[in-house]
């Protein structure tokens, strides 16, 4: 297995709602990392975790709260979003620092 | 890590070679030139990487300037689904390092 799953593709949520996004890779890669992407501009590092422990916080909002339950799984709680948080979320691992590799992302509507 | 330059937009004929450039003029020693591309609300794909020789895959070929401040990546037959967003990252591989995106160059193949 050579790739991240990102799951849902699509999710429309309110902006009082509480929902997760999914992701998965069974490489063994012990970094990985979550960027937001909004529609044509580059994507923005907002969290990396590097062997299960948070390592980076790009100053992303509370209101977006990682968690890494194991080397395999990168979840993203949301929980109270806004409007303006409507974007592509991307996911990404990597082996020792080396080239990244993304999952196709999930696709966020708050509304 | 070093920040890059690139061109917003390029665009190229169907078949024929395209050239896109990077300036990354604050590189250090221990940092890698790498490209990816992102078509369109997709994640975007690690294509090559190289320290300061000049590398060649299947899928394209990448010329890093002997003081290594610019590089660029050729697509010696560029096809239609070449079409994307192109993005130089200059990364180091150890210590926190930060996958920074800059905005990328958008490239479109004409036939």
């Amino acid at each position: 297995d050579t790739e991240v799953t990102q799951t849902p593709k699509h999710l429309v949520m309110g902006m009082t709602n509480k929902k997760s996004l999914k992701c998965e890779q069974h490489m063994g890669h012990r970094a990985m990392y979550w960027y937001k992407q909004k529609a044509k501009k580059p994507p923005e590092l907002m969290f990396v975790y590097s062997y299960e422990k948070l390592s980076i916080n790009e100053s992303v909002p509370s209101r977006f709260s990682p968690e890494c339950p194991n080397s395999s799984l990168l979840n993203l709680h949301l929980h109270a979003l806004q409007p303006e948080d409507s974007a592509l979320y991307l996911c990404a691992s990597s082996h020792n620092n080396e080239k990244l590799l993304f999952g196709s992302g999930t696709q966020l509507s708050v509304l | 890590d070093a920040k890059t330059t690139q061109p917003t937009s390029m665009d190229c004929a169907e078949g024929r070679a395209a050239n896109l450039p990077c300036n990354h003029s604050t590189i250090s020693g221990n940092e890698y030139v790498y490209w990816y591309r992102q078509i369109h609300s997709q994640g975007p794909q690690y294509i090559i990487h190289g320290l300061k020789n000049n590398e060649t895959n299947e899928m394209a070929s990448l010329i890093i300037t002997e003081d290594r401040k610019s590089s660029t990546l050729i697509l010696p037959h560029a096809t239609l689904r070449d079409t994307a967003v192109y993005y130089c990252i200059v990364q180091s591989r150890g210590g926190s390092y930060i996958p920074t995106f800059g905005r990328g160059t958008s490239l479109i193949v004409h036939p």
